[in-house]
């Protein structure tokens, strides 16, 4: 059974700091990564989305990819409030759908 | 631009009845997928359909059928009701397999 793991937390992070989510995948065909962020009683909406090795920026977001120790991670920088949600990591899985981890709670206290 | 549209909202049906959920996307994607979520299990995929005209199971199929009507809309049919398939679930649609998916509002199903 091919799996996507993450941490289900909560993560707690005070206002302004960095928060770390972290997600290893157990296909290493897998070729297409995704970070979605659901709000409590909401549908999951897309962040961002990584192909290749390394960083990829776009405003507080940073997704990291490391295909060698298949771990692919989300950064959020200047963390506020708002962000608090829980964060799917997705991965394409050969011959099927995009397999989703089951979240991380993140908590972002004022 | 509605994107992907889901009906409907909430549901409660008693063990053993029947029902549709409906799913439509006006984005003209070739992939639909349904998935359920239950707390603790996050999104599991329950059926999808690559393109028009086929469909696939994932990875919790049983107790489920699903018609890919056309480009545009997938449903997901319950035939018995079980309480087991108590649930949020979510349709989906992207431009093709293993894409980013857009993911419509949601149906809250409760089988008592």
């Amino acid at each position: 059974q091919k799996e996507v793991e993450q941490n289900s937390g909560p993560l707690s992070v005070p206002e302004g700091a960095i928060a770390s989510l972290n997600c290893t995948y157990s296909d290493r065909g897998s070729q297409s990564f995704f970070w979605y962020r659901q709000y409590s009683g909401k549908s999951p909406e897309l962040i961002m989305f990584i192909y290749s090795n390394g960083d990829k920026e776009d405003g507080r977001f940073t997704a990291q990819l490391n295909k060698a120790s298949q771990y692919v991670s989300l950064l959020i920088r200047d963390s506020q409030p708002s962000d608090s949600a829980t964060y799917l990591c997705a991965v394409n899985q050969a011959g099927t759908a995009l397999i989703f981890g089951k979240g991380t709670t993140l908590s972002v206290s004022s | 631009n509605a994107g992907v549209t889901q009906t409907p909202k909430f549901q409660v049906l008693k063990t053993g009845q029947s029902m549709t959920l409906q799913c439509a996307q006006d984005m003209n994607h070739n992939s639909m997928y349904w998935y359920r979520q239950d707390p603790g299990m996050g999104l599991r995929l329950i059926y999808y359909s690559a393109s028009e005209g086929t469909t696939d199971k994932g990875e919790v199929p049983n107790g489920y059928n699903v018609s890919r009507l056309n480009k545009r809309e997938f449903s997901l049919r319950l035939e018995s009701a079980a309480p087991s398939q108590t649930s949020v679930y979510f349709c989906a649609s992207s431009e093709r397999r293993k894409v980013e998916a857009f993911f419509g509002q949601g149906t809250r199903l409760t089988v008592v």
